[in-house]
Parts: C-alpha cells; structure tokens; sequence
C-alpha cells in the first residue's frame, strides 16, 4: 500500500503571510496531484506534476514534486481568506491510476 | 456542461438500515470511483469502475457495501445494513482515463450520510 503523509495536519495564519504545506512517502509515484476541497464541496483539481524536480506556479501557488518522486510541497505567498480549504495531494501508480490520498492540510487565513 | 452529479445530497438513517447513493458521471467519461471521506481526512477509494467492470474493488467491505455501474454510465452505491461508522460523505469521480495517459478526476459534491 502506498501511504501519502501531509504535514501540518493544520494551520491557522494571518492573511498576507507565506506557508508550505508537504506531502511525504515512501513509495515512488508516476505523478502527484494536488486538490483544494471547500467544506459541502468535493475536492477540485490544482495541479498534477510529472516529472522528478518539477516546480508549476499557479498564481500565488507553486508545487515542487521532489526528485526521487517521493514527495511534494505546496508553498502559498501572501495567503488570502479565500485560500481557506482543506488542501489534498494525490499519488498516482505507473498504470496513472490514482490510487492514495493524503490525509490532508486544513488551511484558515484569518483576515 | 454538467459535472459529476450526486444524490441524495444529504441522508439520515437509523442504524441497520439500507441506504443507497447515484452517481451521474460527466457524459463520456470511462472510469467511475467511489471514496469514502471521513471529517477532516483524505478520501480513501472504496471501488473504481473502468466502463462497466470494476476494476478494483479490493477496499469495499462486501458484507455491507455493493456497487454497480449498469451500461458504463450511472452507478449506485449501497449500504445494507448501515452501522454507525458509516457516518460519512460518500465522493462520487469520474475520468476519462487513456492508456498510458495521466487523468484528472472530477468530483462530485458527495452524499453526507448520517447514522443514528
């Protein structure tokens, strides 16, 4: 079974401040996708991220997928309340079958 | 274009009984999955359907849980009895998964069961 292990479980940060929210495991993905999920809501898609050492920036977002394709890191700069959610990554296997989530970041941007 | 479509949005049932949740993929999409998401947690997958043949189903609890997705389109998701730990919001996604590809899952705003 391949286990993704998100840290922090939670966080809580004034808005205009800068976080990074990591996915770790010991498995080896094909890719990893990130998602943002709205309370009443299922998660939506942000980013996936291929291949070994990619950076993708969206917006004020940038994901990093580590070079052994291990792990992944989410920073957001100068965070807004409308980045509030509980952040997921998403492991997918050689078949590109997604196949682990994390158990994810609860992200609140205080205003 | 409509995404993924859930119903019933909300449930609320005594414990063992049966309860059932559809799920209306977006047209043309070939892989169907079933997650589980407890409060605060990861979804974790409880079937994945390429077509109409699931294709892994090695996390669904067969003595309680069943699925089907009839003619690859719609599938439905039951629980019979349902027993307090079943409490939980039930995510319906689908994809258009090619060979050899990566795919992107859509979600649907999922069924949040509650067992008294």
């Amino acid at each position: 079974t391949q286990l993704l292990e998100q840290s922090p479980q939670f966080l809580s940060i004034q808005e205009g401040e800068n976080l990074t929210v990591y996915c770790n495991s010991s498995s080896v993905f094909s890719s990893l996708q990130w998602y943002r999920q709205e309370p009443g809501e299922g998660p939506v898609l942000l980013v996936t991220v291929v291949t070994g050492g990619e950076v993708k920036k969206l917006k004020r977002l940038t994901f990093q997928f580590g070079d052994a394709r291990k792990d992944s890191s989410l920073h957001i700069t100068a965070a807004q309340p409308g980045d509030t959610g509980l952040y997921l990554c998403a492991g997918a296997d050689n078949a590109g079958n997604m196949l682990t989530f994390g158990g994810g970041t609860r992200l609140m941007v205080k205003p | 274009e409509a995404g993924v479509v859930q119903s019933p949005r909300y449930k609320i049932i005594e414990k063992k009984q049966p309860v059932a949740f559809w799920c209306n993929p977006i047209s043309g999409h070939n892989t169907l999955y079933w997650y589980l998401q407890n409060l605060g947690q990861g979804p974790e997958l409880l079937i994945r359907y390429e077509n109409e043949e699931a294709v892994d189903d090695s996390q669904l609890p067969k003595d309680r849980f069943s699925a089907e997705r009839l003619k690859g389109v719609d599938s439905t998701l039951k629980i019979q009895p349902a027993e307090l730990g079943d409490s939980a919001v039930y995510l319906c996604a689908s994809s258009l998964k090619l060979a050899g590809a990566g795919e992107t899952q859509y979600f649907g705003p999922g069924t949040r069961l509650l067992v008294l």
